[in-house]
């Protein structure tokens, strides 16, 4: 699975859109990008995943770059609940193995 | 709720004591994955399960740990003669096997701490 790089801590103020970025300069065309993040004391939750294409759900949105060596998690209105550890993942498609967490970014959400 | 359940969700012990933790994967996930996670890290992995089978562990995994799916369903993670290094959270995950996406749903955990 390719490496990724992520900013050390973020802070964003309520209402702003919180816009994570993450780095992967050695991905592979079969792998994908996953979000997950873990609020304080509670395990991981995914959040959204891509390949090529930006991608939206109910959560958040995911913009990767045509090159697709950086993408960008975007929480459109951040609230205080959205204070939490965000990981960036790659890994291969349909790989059945666990998933590599690197040390995350800390969103800090203030009123 | 129909997530993936562990427990307890806190354990406190005395160094050299054994523990076992339990998961409750999401039903029909044949995929079960632990992972553990100290202050201030990621989790990493430590084994998983297709159904009953074991089939891969991490160096992490000392002869210490043994984990268990007996009937593919609910798993066990046992520590014998804890030290004060196997303080952590232990995560439990799920995910369908065959899924064309990499989603796995973690518990939240049970938090050991070996005094």
């Amino acid at each position: 699975d390719a490496k990724t790089t992520q900013p050390t801590s973020m802070d964003c103020a309520e209402g702003r859109a919180a816009n994570l970025p993450c780095n992967h300069s050695t991905i592979s065309g079969n792998e994908y990008v996953y979000w997950y993040r873990q609020i304080h004391s509670q395990g991981p939750q995914y959040i959204i995943h891509g390949l090529k294409n930006n991608e939206t759900n109910e959560m958040a949105s995911l913009i990767i770059t045509e090159d697709r060596k950086s993408s960008t998690l975007i929480l459109p209105h951040a609230t205080l609940r959205d204070t939490a550890v965000y990981y960036c993942i790659v890994r291969v498609g349909g790989s059945q193995g666990n998933l590599i967490f690197g040390k995350g970014t800390k969103l800090s959400v203030k009123p | 709720d129909t997530g993936v359940s562990q427990d307890p969700r806190h354990k406190i012990t005395k160094r050299g004591q054994n523990v076992t933790f339990r998961c409750d994967p999401i039903s029909e996930h044949n995929r079960l994955y632990w992972y553990r996670q100290t202050l201030g890290q990621g989790p990493e992995f430590l084994t998983y399960f297709q159904n009953e089978a074991q089939l891969e562990k991490s160096r992490l995994l000392s002869d210490r740990f043994s984990a268990e799916r007996p009937k593919g369903s609910f798993s066990t993670l046992e520590i014998q003669r804890t030290e004060q290094g196997d303080s952590a959270m232990y995560l439990c995950a799920s995910r369908e096997s065959g899924s064309s996406t990499d989603t796995q749903y973690f518990g939240p955990g049970t938090r050991l701490t070996v005094l």
